[in-house]
Order: C-alpha cells, then structure tokens, then sequence
C-alpha cells in the first residue's frame, strides 16, 4: 500500500537554529515528490516539486533533498515567520496524492 | 482569478442539513481535487475530475456525497443529510496537467461545522 510518513510531528527551534524534516514514502513508480507549507487557517502553499532520486531544490532558507526511500526539507538559520507546518505528498499514478501528516514546526525568536 | 477559491470560507448547519461547497479552480487547470482535512492531519482524498469527467469518487465516504464538475471549471461538493462526523475543513485543489507529476493549488478550504 502506497504511504507517506513524516516525522517528527512536531519540531521547536530557536532563531537561527538549523534542522531537516523528514518524509518517507513508499509508493511505486514515483511520479513526483511535492512539498508544501500550510499556515493555520489556510490551503496549503506549494514550495517544491523533485521527481528523481539526487535531485536538490532551494528557495531562500529551504532545500528540499530527495533519495529513493525519503525526501528532506533542510532549514537553514529559521526564522519566527517560518512557523508554519510542513506536508509532503508522493504522486504513484496519474492523480493519487498522497500525503504525509505534516511536521509542525515553531520557530521561537 | 490568480488562484483557487472556495466558499463559503465558513459553514455552519444543523444536522440533517443539505450543504453545497464551491470550487472555483485557476483558468484552463484541467485536473480538479476535493479533500476532507481534520484538524491535525494530512488532506484525504475525497474525489478527482479531469475536465468535467469524475474519474475517481472512490474518497467520498458515504453516497450522502456528491460532486460535479459539469462545465469543466466551476466543482461544486454537495454533502446531504449532514452528520457530525462530517464537520472538517474541505479543500478543493487543480493543477494544470493530468499525470500526476504537476504540483497542486489549493484553496483556503471551507470549515464546515455540523451542530
């Protein structure tokens, strides 16, 4: 059965304090491997999209890694406005999305 | 519009109530999604369209659910005879292609509340 599972479920950092999330999937013939960030009351925000193993995205203070097991979003130097939590979501077929629980993170200035 | 939207944004009714839930999705995005997310959770699939054809209801968890996409653009999620355990925030997704390698775009999802 196709499954996405991140952890931790839940991560306080300082300002400026550095960490990786991490999401493991198995799912067969990946499509893509998305990331997105969702605020309290919002849709979720989509932030990266890898679709092989060895593939690297950046976007200001993120990266997103990817591995034929898991995907890695890395933090870099956060800050309080990168609260927010973070889901991930592998594609198997045309349209199935499957997505993980979220790591909600609380960067404390 | 520059993204999609959805309304209401709030919904409350009783139960026993009909509800109808809009998805307006971005211009020309041929793939549609409808979501169920509890508080603390992932989105859960609910139902897909490409273009104006259901092609995957298998999400929708009882036949008190009912979607449409007649035109190819505006979805509607209809939820009859609501029960409490239908209370959740909705979100209604497109993405432009239909093979599962494009990103989706959500909207702010409809909070429905069945007292």
């Amino acid at each position: 059965e196709d499954q996405v599972t991140q952890s931790p479920e839940a991560l306080r950092l300082q300002e400026g304090e550095s960490s990786s999330l991490n999401c493991s999937y198995t799912v067969s013939g990946l499509r893509g491997l998305f990331w997105y960030r969702q605020d309290p009351g919002k849709g979720p925000e989509f932030l990266f999209t890898l679709y092989s193993a060895g593939e690297e995205k950046e976007k200001e203070r993120l990266k997103a890694t990817l591995t034929k097991k898991e995907s890695f979003l890395h933090i870099t130097a956060p800050k309080p406005e990168d609260s927010a939590t973070y889901l991930c979501a592998a594609t198997s077929g045309t349209y199935k999305y499957i997505f993980g629980t979220g790591t909600r993170l609380k960067v404390l200035a | 519009g520059a993204g999609v939207s959805q309304s209401p944004r709030y919904k409350v009714a009783k139960r026993g109530q009909d509800v109808a839930l809009r998805c307006d999705p971005i211009s020309g995005h041929v793939s549609l999604f409808w979501y169920q997310q509890a508080l603390g959770q992932g989105p859960e699939f609910l139902t897909y369209f490409q273009n104006e054809a259901q092609l995957d209801k298998s999400g929708l968890p009882s036949d008190r659910f009912f979607a449409e996409r007649p035109e190819g653009s505006v979805s509607t999620l209809k939820i009859q005879r609501t029960q409490q355990e239908d209370s959740a925030v909705y979100l209604c997704a497109s993405s432009a292609g239909g093979r599962g390698n494009q990103p989706q775009h959500f909207g702010d999802g409809t909070r429905l509340s069945i007292l």
